[in-house]
């Protein structure tokens, strides 16, 4: 089945600088990529995600990119504010999962204000 | 508002019980899901359903049970089995029609259980 690695486990950064997240997939024939934001005590949110089709893609301050080859993607947030202090998951679907999302071990984002 | 609902928040479960977590959602998503979360680890996959009244085990379902009889509802129930039942459990649900095989999942709030 698909295993999903994802790293640092924790970052700090000071507000207004960038933050990158990286995750490595195994299945070669995975093909939606999301990634999740998750506040204390609550569910994970969707805030971007990318498909295998497309390497690059933009929301905001937030985009994603994909190495179908290297089989990694990477998380990228500009100009971080405090209010993005959380716990972020990449996720992949593989191949034959059909809906059914292998998440990494999450990054826990510290923004300092 | 459309979206999907866990209840209840917090459940505590003495040793021995069983415990049912309730799921619904209004989204008329096919596929539903039911999620473990412990301290620092990613969210496992214990059971998953994409009809009505047909599911299939997940990573983790020793110790587990579910049911989907409606499409709009998936409880999990945590039985004595489960040696180590205190964890954050998580229902999500994504549309699987159209086409479109994987698409986003939404996910409710979450039920802390806690074994005393």
């Amino acid at each position: 089945g698909e295993n999903v690695e994802q790293h640092p486990s924790t970052l700090s950064v000071q507000e207004g600088d960038s933050a990158v997240i990286k995750c490595t997939y195994s299945d070669s024939a995975s093909n939606y990529f999301p990634w999740y934001k998750q506040e204390l005590g609550k569910g994970p949110q969707l805030i971007i995600d990318i498909r295998s089709n497309v390497g690059e893609k933009k929301d905001q301050r937030i985009a994603v990119t994909l190495n179908k080859t290297a089989k990694h993607f990477s998380l990228h947030i500009t100009e971080t504010q405090p209010e993005d202090s959380a716990v972020y998951f990449c996720a992949a679907i593989g191949g034959t999962s059909y809906g059914k999302l292998t998440f990494g071990q999450g990054t826990i984002l510290t923004v300092h204000p | 508002d459309g979206g999907i609902t866990q209840s209840p928040k917090y459940l505590f479960r003495k040793e021995g019980q069983n415990v049912t977590l309730s799921c619904e959602q209004n989204l008329n998503h096919d596929a539903m899901y039911w999620y473990r979360q412990d301290p620092g680890q990613g969210l496992r996959l214990i059971y998953y359903s994409q009809i009505v009244n047909d599911f299939q085990k997940g990573d983790i379902a020793e110790g587990y049970s579910v049911s989907r009889e409606k499409k709009e509802s998936f409880p999990l129930t945590v039985t004595s089995a489960q040696k180590n039942p205190t964890a954050f459990y998580l229902c999500a649900s994504s549309r699987l029609a159209g086409g479109v095989k994987n698409t986003e999942a939404f996910f409710g709030q979450g039920t802390r259980l806690t074994v005393v």
